[in-house]
Order: structure tokens, then sequence, then C-alpha cells
């Protein structure tokens, strides 16, 4: 039971190149998130998917897009990569049941230069 | 002014000490309440989770929710070194088609030996 897995764990970019996070939870969870991390700004919410075959844009979607591939895989593509977006970015499961936790990935530290 | 709102720290304490982490929040519409614990370069994991006002208990860890005063505490007694790690609290309430998570900055603590 490996939980959330994400990859690749470190990634440098350019300006403009673009890139897909890869996110992966074996817990048979419905919903799953993706965070970015920055100092002083604690988890920003970009994308969630309540469930299979549906997103919703968090906080600050902007840059970014999502595709929920089924229930266990999660995708968060940058098309055209800004030095802004650079950032470490989480990948997070819940049951959206209960007590609402969520269960975190490693995360993946992006730079883009 | 932001929904929660937690002291960044730093914060150090010798071993054996007791710490006290907060955060308040403005959103009546929060119902669950959580702590992570975030090492150095990893994701954050689930500590502890509370529902109603009053204080639960895991061990060294006490969380504690005074809902009237929008106000929730962590509690870590005997402090130790492997303590060290930013803390963040997180709270819960529907937005949009699913429950998410609305994180705190987070707070940085070394235990020292």
């Amino acid at each position: 039971n490996a939980g959330v897995t994400q990859t690749p764990k470190f990634q440098v970019l350019k300006t403009g190149q673009s890139m897909t996070l890869q996110c992966a939870q074996d817990m048979n969870h419905n919903s799953m998130y993706w965070y970015r991390q920055d100092p002083g700004m604690g988890l920003r919410l970009i994308y969630y998917s309540a469930s299979e075959g549906t997103t919703d844009k968090g906080e600050v979607p902007n840059g970014y897009n999502v595709s929920r591939l089924n229930k266990r895989e999660f995708s968060l593509r940058l098309e055209s990569a800004a030095p802004s977006q650079t950032s470490v970015y989480f990948c997070a499961s819940s049951d959206s049941q209960g007590t609402d936790t969520q269960y975190f990935g490693p995360g993946t530290r992006l730079t883009v230069l | 002014q932001k929904e929660v709102e937690q002291d960044p720290g730093p914060l150090s304490v010798p071993e054996g000490a007791i710490v006290s982490l907060n955060c308040t929040y403005s959103n009546s519409a929060f119902q669950y309440f959580m702590w992570y614990r975030q090492y150095s370069r990893k994701g954050p994991e689930l500590l502890m989770y509370t529902y109603s006002s009053g204080n639960k208990e895991d061990g060294r860890f006490t969380a504690q929710v005074d809902k009237s005063s929008k106000y929730i505490s962590l509690f870590i007694r005997d402090s130790q070194p492997s303590d060290s790690a930013t803390y963040l609290c997180a709270m819960s309430a529907l937005w949009g088609s699913a429950r998410q998570l609305t994180f705190g900055s987070g707070t940085q603590l070394t235990v020292l030996p």
C-alpha cells in the first residue's frame, strides 16, 4: 500500500516549456487535489476532482490544467511554464466522507528558469 | 484578512518543553479541524483531527478547539528533537462540489537537544 505517489520528484524547466506532473493513489479515494506550496503562503489549492470524471478550479488555477484519468490517477499540466510557477507541488486524496482528512504525496519540486 | 491565521514562528524550544501552537479562523462554516506535520522536504502528514469544541488527546499531543472563539491549538508535551518540523493547521468546509481544506501558513518548530 503505497498511498499517494507523485512523479517526478524534481524538475527544472525553461520558461515556455510544458510538462505534466503525475499523481496516483491506491486507497480507493473518490476525491483528489493538487496544491502548490510557497514560502510563507501555506498550501494553496490549484484544482480538485470530487470524483472520477469531474474537475473544478481551486484558489490558484491560472496557468494549469488537470485530467482525472481514472479513479486512481490525477495529472497536472503546465502548458507554458513561467518563473512564477516555481514551487513545490503536492497531490492529495480523500475519501470525502467522515473527517475530510487528506493524504498527501511526497511532492514535486519544480524550478522554472 | 486570511480565513486562517497561523503564527509562522520560527519557534525554538529545549527538549522536554511544552509547545503550544495556535490558529485562528474567521469562517463559521469550518466543521473539521486538523493538524498536519511536515518534515523538511516531505509531504504533510495528518497528526490529529477534531470535530467538536473541546480537547482530544493522542499520546504527547493534545488538540483543542474553541468554536465560540474560532481558535484551535495543538499542545506537545515532553517535546523531542524528532518533533522538529513545520506544523500546519487545516480546516474543512464544503466548497463547490467537494469538501476542501483551508490551511494555515504553518509554524516552524525546532526542539533543541
